[in-house]
C-alpha cells in the first residue's frame, strides 16, 4: 500500500536557522502530496499541497517541491521562528487506489525551536 | 482556525464501557472523515461519510465501532465496548468534496480507556 516516510523524531534548531524535513513517498499512482502542522491540543492544519511534478507549494515561509523522479516532497524554511515549534506531517492521497479520498500520513517530525 | 467542532475534548472510560464522541463539520461540508491518532502520532483512517451515507470503513469499525452522520444533527463515533488499545486521539475532518478538497480537522477527542 501507499506510504510516507519522513524525518523521524525531533529536529531541534535555533531561531533563524534553516529547516529541512525530508519526506519520501511510495504510491501506486500519481498522488497529491500535503504538509500538515499540528500544534498541541489542536488537530492538523494544512500548510499547503501539490498535485503535479515540479509544482511548488508554499505557505507562511515554508515551501516544498513535488519531485516525482525522487518521490520526494521535502519541507524547507529559510529562517525558523520559535512560533514554528510544532509537529509536521507529510501526507498523500492517491487517486489510483481504493480509499483515494483518505489521507496517508507520515509519522510526524517534532520541530523544536530554541530562542 | 478550525471550525470543525468535536465534543467532548476528553473522555475517560473503563474497559468494556461505551464511548461516544461527536463532531459538527464545518458549515456546508458534506464529507466527514474519522481518523484515529495513537500515542506514536500514527494516523489510521476509520470511516467516512458523504451526507448521511457511509463511503468506506475499515474492518475495525465494522466490529466494535459504529458511526453515523444524521441529517441536521452532529456526526458521532461510538465504541461499543472500549478496550485499552482504543486509547487515542480521535480526529474528525470535513471537506466540501470527497477527493480534491482540503480536509479541515477538529481538535479531536482524547479517549483514555483505563
Amino acid at each position: 500500500g501507499d506510504s510516507v516516510t519522513q524525518t523521524e523524531g525531533q529536529v531541534a534548531l535555533s531561531e533563524e536557522d534553516f529547516l529541512t524535513i525530508h519526506c519520501n513517498y511510495s504510491a501506486s499512482g500519481y498522488p497529491t502530496l500535503f504538509w500538515y502542522v499540528q500544534y498541541p491540543g489542536e488537530g492538523p492544519q494544512l500548510l499547503f499541497r501539490a498535485s503535479r511534478d515540479k509544482e511548488k507549494g508554499s505557505s507562511r515561509g515554508f515551501e516544498a517541491t513535488y519531485d516525482k523522479g525522487t518521490t520526494s516532497f521535502h519541507l524547507r524554511k529559510a529562517s525558523v521562528q520559535e512560533s514554528d515549534s510544532a509537529v509536521y506531517y507529510c501526507a498523500l492521497s492517491d487517486m489510483n487506489t481504493e480509499g483515494a479520498d483518505r489521507l496517508t500520513f507520515g509519522k510526524g517530525t517534532q520541530l523544536i525551536i530554541q530562542p | 482556525n478550525s471550525k470543525v467542532i468535536q465534543t467532548p475534548r476528553y473522555l475517560v472510560k473503563g474497559q468494556g464501557q461505551k464511548a461516544k464522541m461527536r463532531c459538527i463539520p464545518e458549515k456546508g461540508h458534506p464529507v466527514v472523515f474519522w481518523y484515529q491518532q495513537n500515542k506514536n502520532n500514527e494516523f489510521k483512517f476509520l470511516i467516512n461519510f458523504q451526507n448521511q451515507e457511509v463511503l468506506q470503513q475499515i474492518d475495525m469499525t465494522e466490529k466494535r465501532f459504529s458511526a453515523e452522520c444524521p441529517s441536521n444533527s452532529p456526526c458521532s463515533l461510538e465504541i461499543q465496548s472500549s478496550e485499552a488499545g482504543d486509547s487515542a486521539l480521535y480526529l474528525c475532518a470535513s471537506s466540501w468534496d470527497r477527493y480534491y478538497a482540503e480536509q479541515f480537522f477538529g481538535p479531536g477527542t482524547r479517549l483514555t480507556v483505563l
